[in-house]
């Protein structure tokens, strides 16, 4: 497919588990962003990479928060030990020009994280 | 720091009657700002944009959008409202330095027969 993708679309997890949230940028997409939308909210930014670089994170809610993104194309979002205060929908968008640039944003369907 | 007021959570309108979605910005900088539309267990889908240039702008759907630099507003209309408009809006500011995008807390709009 064209677009983003990300899986899986639902993950359900025990309080303290460990999850992995994957995204699939538009092929030669240069920026990637991962959001955290929770119930009722707009998205809020969590970290922002350019090829395999993460320029900035600084939207990480706590240190159990990880992305990579190793090769500048797929992307890991990595939750440890996941908290109630976590469940959300968690939305990956990428865009084909690097930061400061107008380019589009093109977002996936988002990965629904429900702790338990 | 930037951010992004959306005034009312829920707008009702009928099919055929004018929408109005209300959106306040602040920025320390020339923002750039987008509205974004929100269909059920979907991404989001870009409507429209603006960064420079003309005040006015049309986007996808017969929507459109004014930014008031005086007013730091980008209101999104469309004439004539359609069942399939019915979803959730956010509008969204980003700086010129980065791309990173601050959300507001979105509008639902509804559309009635």
């Amino acid at each position: 497919g064209a677009g983003v993708s990300q899986s899986p679309r639902y993950k359900v997890a025990k309080r303290g588990q460990d999850v992995a949230l994957r995204c699939d940028p538009i092929s030669g997409h240069v920026s990637l962003f991962w959001y955290q939308q929770a119930l009722g909210q707009g998205p809020e930014f969590l970290t922002y990479f350019q090829n395999e670089a993460q320029l900035d994170k600084s939207g990480l809610p706590s240190d159990r928060f990880f992305a990579e993104r190793p090769e500048g194309s797929v992307s890991t979002l990595k939750i440890q030990r996941t908290q109630q205060e976590d469940s959300a929908v968690y939305l990956c968008a990428s865009s084909l020009g690097a930061s400061g640039s107008s380019d589009e944003q093109f977002f996936g369907p988002g990965t629904r994280l429900t702790v338990l | 720091a930037q951010s992004v007021t959306q005034l009312g959570s829920h707008v009702s309108v009928s099919e055929g009657a004018l929408v109005l979605l209300r959106c306040n910005y602040s920025s320390s900088v020339p923002p750039y700002l987008f509205w974004y539309v929100q269909y059920p267990n979907q991404g989001l889908q870009l409507l429209l944009k603006y960064t420079t240039g003309a005040t006015l702008v049309k986007g996808i759907n017969g929507f459109e959008a004014e930014f008031k630099k005086s007013e730091t507003s980008f209101h999104l209309t469309k004439p004539s409202a359609h069942m399939s408009d019915a979803a959730e809006y956010f509008c969204a500011v980003s700086d010129q330095a980065y791309s990173t995008l601050t959300f507001g807390k979105g509008t639902m709009l509804l559309v009635s027969p």
